[in-house]
């Protein structure tokens, strides 16, 4: 069965702090991997999207990497702002079609003042 | 704004009702997906439609029905309401059939069933 596991549950920080969010899949076959943001009681915003031949992609202060095998990817996210406080989802796809999602049940990032 | 529009943005009803989710794609997408997200679960695909037609099906409930309309808006009909229905329904849409190149989120339904 395909599964994406993401860890930390939750995360506290302070601003200004660096912190890197895990996610191991056992999604076959693979096709890409996605890191999605999602603030509280709004659609996921898609951050960074990595095929099979990408071992890393920046958006801004947030870096993606992906291990194609070992099956895992971090989201690492630099000089931490009060607005990066949000739920941040990894996804991987297997296939094109939409049942070929499999998403992971999100890492709750808290960022204090 | 994602340009992804769902309608209404809270939904308060009692169980054993029915209710109508709506949502509108972004301009020029041909497909609209339906996506459950309850308390602490992750997002749970139900339903994708692709230019009117039926095209993948996920963990839809026989109580849950949806349609995509010639304008390309789609409805999520949720009915005999149970309690454990409580959650956030989202839509996203993509230009394409699949979903490889990503698609966009709505800013969701918050559904409460009392």
């Amino acid at each position: 069965k395909n599964q994406v596991e993401q860890s930390p549950q939750s995360l506290i920080i302070l601003e200004g702090k660096n912190c890197t969010l895990q996610c191991n899949y056992t999604v076959s076959p693979f096709s890409n991997l996605r890191w999605y943001k999602q603030d509280t009681g709004r659609g996921p915003v898609s951050l960074t999207i990595m095929t099979f031949s990408e071992n890393t992609k920046s958006n801004g202060r947030y870096t993606a990497t992906l291990d194609a095998d070992t099956k895992q990817s971090s989201l690492h996210i630099t000089a931490s702002q009060l607005s990066d406080s949000a739920s941040y989802i990894c996804v991987v796809t297997s296939g094109g079609g939409a049942d070929g999602l499999t998403f992971g049940k999100g890492t709750h990032l808290i960022i204090q003042p | 704004d994602s340009g992804v529009t769902q309608t209404p943005k809270h939904l308060i009803t009692a169980t054993g009702q029915r209710v109508t989710l709506r949502c509108s794609p972004r301009s020029g997408d041909l497909s609209v997906y339906w996506y459950q997200q309850s308390l602490d679960q992750g997002l749970q695909f139900l339903i994708q439609y692709y230019n009117g037609e039926e095209r993948a099906k996920g963990n839809i409930l026989e109580r849950f029905s949806a349609q995509q309309f010639p304008d390309l808006h789609s409805e999520l009909n949720l009915s005999s309401l149970e309690l454990g229905d409580s959650a956030l329904y989202f839509c996203a849409s993509s230009m394409h059939r699949g979903s490889l190149l990503g698609y966009t989120f709505g800013s969701g339904t918050r559904l409460t069933v009392v």
